[in-house]
């Protein structure tokens, strides 16, 4: 799977949106961006992916570049329950679940 | 929909002592498992995939006899530290995949302390 990088940390005023960006340079053609995030001490929660068209759902929008380089997490209106690690990850989509491997992720705080 | 259980939430054994952590996913057939570990300030590394019926397929690196898991059926994967010493003191993810859907969906977690 292509490797990602993203920033260590991140803060975030409450209400207002909060950019995650992702650096993935080395993505292959069959590869899609997924997002997780993980509050602390729970398990991994599933937000968005996409392959190469803008992404939106009721969490989140996902923004990935033209040559799907890079990326960018938007949750538009952040609360205090986003605060939480945001994982940046990518791989093939196999048609069914397969092992995703993390990274070191984003540390988002959102704040008063 | 798409509910992931663990059982214990937390565990607290001896070292020597074997310790059995379960997944469930609820309301829906998992047709594979994932375990994974995550160590304190760390990330997630994943331990082993596990499809039911089959026989665990383990990451370089993780001891297969030493953490045994079993998937017995299409609802419930087991993990069973054995043997355990302090350094197994982690925080036990479950995640589950069904057929033709490419999410998984993770269970809150296991925290085994081992004193």
């Amino acid at each position: 799977d292509a490797k990602t990088t993203q920033p260590t940390s991140m803060d975030c005023a409450e209400g207002r949106a909060a950019n995650l960006p992702c650096n993935h340079s080395t993505i292959s053609g069959n590869e899609y961006v997924y997002w997780y995030r993980q509050i602390h001490s729970q398990g991994p929660q599933y937000i968005i992916h996409g392959l190469k068209n803008n992404e939106t759902n009721e969490m989140a929008s996902l923004i990935i570049t033209e040559d799907r380089k890079s990326s960018t997490l938007i949750l538009p209106h952040a609360t205090l329950r986003d605060t939480a690690v945001y994982y940046c990850i990518v791989r093939p989509y196999t048609g069914t679940a397969s092992k995703l491997t993390f990274g070191t992720g984003t540390r988002l705080q959102v704040t008063l | 929909g798409a509910v992931v259980s663990q059982h214990p939430s937390w565990v607290i054994c001896k070292s020597g002592t074997s310790v059995k952590i379960e997944c469930r996913s609820l309301d829906f057939q998992a047709t594979t498992m994932f375990w994974y570990r995550q160590f304190p300030k760390q990330s997630l590394m994943l331990m082993a995939t596990s499809n039911e019926g089959s026989k665990a397929t383990y990451e370089q690196g993780v001891e297969k006899d030493k953490f045994l898991i079993n998937h017995a059926s299409l609802t419930l994967s087991t993990l069973t530290v054995t043997s355990a010493h302090p350094e197994d003191s982690s925080f036990y993810i479950c995640s589950a995949g069904r057929l033709a859907v490419y999410e998984q969906y993770f269970g809150p977690g296991t925290r085994l302390t081992v004193t």
